[in-house]
């Protein structure tokens, strides 16, 4: 079975500040991992992915993600943000595979908040 | 637009009083999900359909149906509401089962049952 941990479950962080939102994992298999942001009043939408290769995973908007195996993590990081990143994010895993229902497990949100 | 649609948004009901959630795909999307989201809790899978006419339960199906007869629509069906069951409601779907396919989510459903 798979999890995934959001420790932080409220991140304030000022205008233009970095930000690092942690996830770690726990999965007997290989895992694909992903970030998804919700933002207020709004869907979830695929923030970046990490599937295979170079462990460093970028978004179009700045922000990108780290796979670390040893330490099964894949904290998301943003070297300076802005308020439109004011969101809900949240890190999932899935079994590494392309066959049935491998399902995305969720972490548990981190509100970002951007303070001006 | 390619879009997941879900009605209504906002829902307030009754104990006991049979409702249907509707979701809609316009991406000719094979696999359809359903989610809710809870504070603390993050999102948990409902029922998920793999195909039309392919469905199977998720995490947390009880007091739950799905049906798949069209490849666009997923709706959800709560026959006999309960309190426990407010919470926020999200369809999702993707291009096929595989989970490195990005799955798109629809806008949410605020269910409260009183």
């Amino acid at each position: 079975a798979q999890s995934v941990t959001q420790l932080d479950s409220q991140v304030p962080v000022f205008e233009e500040a970095p930000v690092e939102l942690r996830c770690n994992y726990s999965s007997s298999v290989s895992v694909y991992l992903f970030w998804y942001v919700q933002y207020p009043n709004q869907g979830l939408q695929l923030l970046l992915k990490y599937l295979s290769g170079s462990t460093l995973v970028e978004s179009i908007n700045g922000f990108e993600a780290e796979f670390n195996k040893s330490q099964t993590s894949f904290h998301l990081r943003k070297p300076s943000v802005h308020i439109s990143d004011t969101a809900e994010y949240f890190c999932a895993v899935s079994g590494g595979t392309n066959f049935g229902n491998e399902k995305l497990t969720f972490g548990t949100g981190t509100r970002l908040t951007i303070i001006p | 637009e390619a879009q997941v649609t879900q009605n209504p948004r906002y829902l307030i009901t009754v104990t006991g009083k049979k409702l249907t959630v509707t979701c809609s795909q316009n991406m000719n999307h094979e696999y359809m999900s359903w989610y809710r989201q809870d504070p603390g809790l993050g999102l948990r899978q409902i029922y998920y359909s793999m195909n039309v006419e392919v469905t199977d339960k998720g995490d947390v199906p009880e007091g739950y149906k799905v049906s798949r007869k069209e490849k666009r629509n997923f709706p959800l069906i709560l026959e006999s509401p309960s309190p426990n069951q407010t919470s926020l409601y999200f369809c999702a779907s993707s291009l096929t089962a595989g989970s490195s396919y990005e799955q798109y989510f629809g806008p949410g459903t605020r269910l409260t049952v009183t």
